[in-house]
């Protein structure tokens, strides 16, 4: 069974920075690209991120780029996504998602919470 | 970047009754890289639909996907309950990945 779990969510003030991490089982890691979605609060979702299998590709949405980094441990089934910079309309559940064959979003994980607020 | 308009908006309807769910593009998508996903209140999106018409995994044949270039379609073809929820469609073209707003689908 495909499990995808995120952590390192919490409060952070507008300016700071934050790690995300999200360990994934059940499948051959080192074969799928990993991504980041997120979701504002009432709002629909917003690809962030996606980092391919050997980890050689990244890829990013404009509203991040330059201020997150996205990077994975193939040793450890792990994907990180490193926030700087953060701002309030970054506040969001993040949602770490293995990235299928046909460039959808096959499994996810249950979200975490990342709030931008002084 | 390509732009994903999903409608309508909101659709009410009863259990039993057809869903049509249409997801329009501003610009041609590879049918290979056209997904619908169905999320409800609390929970993370479940992949329903690749490739525009290919089933995931464990999901019902009351679900289906078609459509090519701009327009694409998810079809319910009889409405359970555990179907009223909010679905979104998402491509992926030129480096990127764009989702449509949503569609909630709500008990009439």
């Amino acid at each position: 069974e495909v499990q995808v779990l995120e952590s390192g969510g919490g409060l952070v003030q507008p300016g700071g920075s934050l790690r995300l991490s999200c360990a994934a089982s059940g499948f051959t890691f080192s074969s799928y690209a990993m991504s980041w979605v997120r979701q504002a609060p009432g709002k629909g979702l917003e690809w962030v991120s996606s980092i391919s299998n050997s980890g050689g590709i990244t890829k990013y949405a404009d509203s991040v780029k330059g201020r997150f980094t996205i990077s994975r441990d193939n040793s450890k089934n792990t994907v990180n996504l490193q926030m700087n910079s953060l701002r309030a309309e970054d506040t969001a559940v993040y949602y770490c998602a293995v990235r299928g064959y046909s460039y959808s979003f096959d499994y996810w994980g249950q979200g975490i919470l990342v709030t931008v607020s002084s | 970047e390509i732009v994903l308009t999903q409608s309508p908006g909101t659709l009410s309807l009863s259990p039993g009754e057809r869903a049509t769910l249409s997801c329009r593009a501003s610009q041609s998508v590879s049918s290979n890289y056209l997904a619908w996903y169905q999320q409800k209140p609390g929970q993370a999106p479940r992949l329903l639909i690749y490739g525009a018409s290919s089933r995931a995994t464990g999901i019902p044949d009351r679900f289906s996907g078609s459509g090519s270039g701009t327009d694409f379609t998810l079809t319910i073809s009889r409405l359970e309950p555990e179907d009223f929820a909010v679905y979104y469609c998402q491509q992926y073209g030129s480096s990127s990945y764009t989702f449509g707003q949503g569609t909630k689908l709500e008990i009439k």
